[in-house]
């Protein structure tokens, strides 16, 4: 069961466009969410990341928007640029005693043409 | 720092063949990751673990198996290996958050690549 759904699944943008992609959760357990961003043969790095109790959170070109009641996020790319093309995954985690662990979003591949 | 790093990059299996991956981090951090990672499925979580000597199940943690003997290292192993099996492993690690690690980061290697015949 996928705890985490993202949209879209693919996306074309041109150079100095904005960039949407837009996640939604389920368990209100979730404590901090953040995005990853992965190109081509590499491994998923951390974008920005946000927790539940703020509302938007900006770094640079890149801004996340929380709505903690809809349980919906979105991540923001302002003045898109053609190294921004890369998959983009959406997370929830849940933390505590146990361990720290992520549910991702089934991912967002973006590309932005010059 | 090398940060995390998987061995081998890349293999090829018969069905049955068992195989070991390994996962290497020097971050002295206390919890690792194994994922696997399937086109329109976004990553799933194997198994993880919390400390030397202590593993637990994630999301798809059938026909895997893992052992953390050293708090660096962490093995995914596949017994017998199923064609269902072939995909991209990541492994990641993060830090406890304590008074001296306020990073909730987890930090991804780069992959290996698995196919299974």
């Amino acid at each position: 069961q996928q705890q985490v759904k993202q949209s879209p699944q693919s996306l074309i943008v041109q150079k100095g466009g904005i960039s949407i992609i837009n996640c939604a959760y389920e368990n209100t357990a979730f404590d901090y969410f953040p995005w990853y961003q992965q190109f081509p043969g590499k491994g998923p790095a951390l974008l920005i990341a946000i927790r539940p109790d703020v509302s938007e959170k900006k770094e640079g070109r890149f801004t996340i928007s929380f709505n903690k009641s809809a349980k919906q996020f979105s991540l923001h790319i302002m003045d898109s640029q053609p190294g921004d093309s890369a998959t983009y995954f959406c997370a929830a985690r849940i933390g505590g005693t146990s361990g720290s662990r992520l549910t991702f979003g089934e991912g967002t591949q973006l590309t932005v043409n010059p | 720092n090398a940060g995390v790093t998987q061995t081998p990059k890349f293999r090829v299996l018969k069905t049955g063949q068992s195989m070991t991956l390994l996962c290497a981090q020097d971050m002295n951090h206390e919890y690792m990751y194994w994922y696997r990672q399937d086109p329109g499925m976004g990553l799933r979580l194997i198994h993880y673990s919390v400390g030397e000597g202590t593993t637990a199940k994630g999301e798809v943690p059938d026909g895997y198996n893992v052992s953390r003997l050293k708090k660096q290292n962490f093995l995914l192993g596949l017994e017998s290996a199923a064609p269902s099996q072939t995909s991209v492993y990541f492994c990641a690690s993060s830090c406890r958050r304590t008074s001296r690690c306020q990073e909730e980061t987890q930090y991804f290697g780069p992959g290996t690549r698995l196919l299974v015949l």
